[in-house]
């Protein structure tokens, strides 16, 4: 069974720390995604993870993957208010792409002033 | 990225009417779009895949003659919710890919009304 698990599931920080969101996969994966969702919105995508080692970086959000742990990190950096979103991860399994993405319960952020 | 339009935003209807969701792929043709759902506070669930000019494969739990989904063209596809219940309210978002390896990208979202 494909299984993406999260942690925290909701996680509330002050303004300028860090943090790191979890993400473990059940599976071999190929893909690994990370998006955020604003409330009452769809998602937005922002990060694609391909190979063991990734590593990406925009702004105060970097993702990695460690596809021998089936671990996918997402790290904040010393958060700012707009940061505050739910982020997924999501993953898919094959050569060049699932079918599907299996989604990640979720992480609930909250930056607090 | 390229752009995946979903229409309407936000919809309302009455128990028993059937109401249409149309996702298009504006800058790109799409082999494959794919139906989710999400409940409040919760994660996407996969409804059903549906690839251009075929019947769309559903998921387990997923009603067929309820949800219907039509993808009859390579920039467009629609689900109809057949005799909404207010159980069906949700919020209901399509992606879109090119083809198998490329990334599928997301609609803006239509969030459904049962009254």
């Amino acid at each position: 069974e494909l299984k993406v698990e999260q942690n925290p599931l909701f996680l509330s920080m002050q303004e300028g720390k860090n943090y790191t969101i979890y993400c473990n996969y059940s599976t071999t994966s190929d893909r690994l995604y990370w998006y955020r969702q604003d409330p009452g919105k769809s998602l937005e995508s922002l990060f694609v993870l391909l190979s063991n080692g990734a590593v990406k970086q925009e702004g105060r959000l970097m993702a990695s993957l460690d596809t021998k742990a089936r671990l996918s990190t997402l790290h904040i950096t010393a958060a700012v208010h707009d940061l505050s979103a739910t982020y997924f991860c999501a993953f898919t399994r094959s050569n060049f792409g699932n079918e599907k993405l299996t989604f990640g319960t979720g992480t609930r952020l909250t930056i607090i002033p | 990225g390229a752009v995946v339009s979903q229409h309407p935003s936000r919809v309302i209807c009455k128990s028993g009417t059937s109401v249409k969701i149309e996702c298009r792929s504006l800058d790109f043709q799409a082999t494959t779009m794919f139906w989710y759902r999400q409940f409040p506070k919760q994660s996407l669930m996969l409804m059903a895949t549906s690839n251009e000019g075929s019947k769309a494969t559903y998921e387990q739990g997923v009603e067929k003659d309820k949800f219907l989904i039509n993808h009859a063209s390579l920039t467009l596809s629609t689900l109809t919710v057949t005799s909404a219940h207010p159980e069906d309210s949700s919020f209901y978002i399509c992606s879109a890919r090119r083809d198998r390896a490329t990334e599928a990208f997301f609609g803006q979202g239509t969030r459904l009304t049962v009254v």
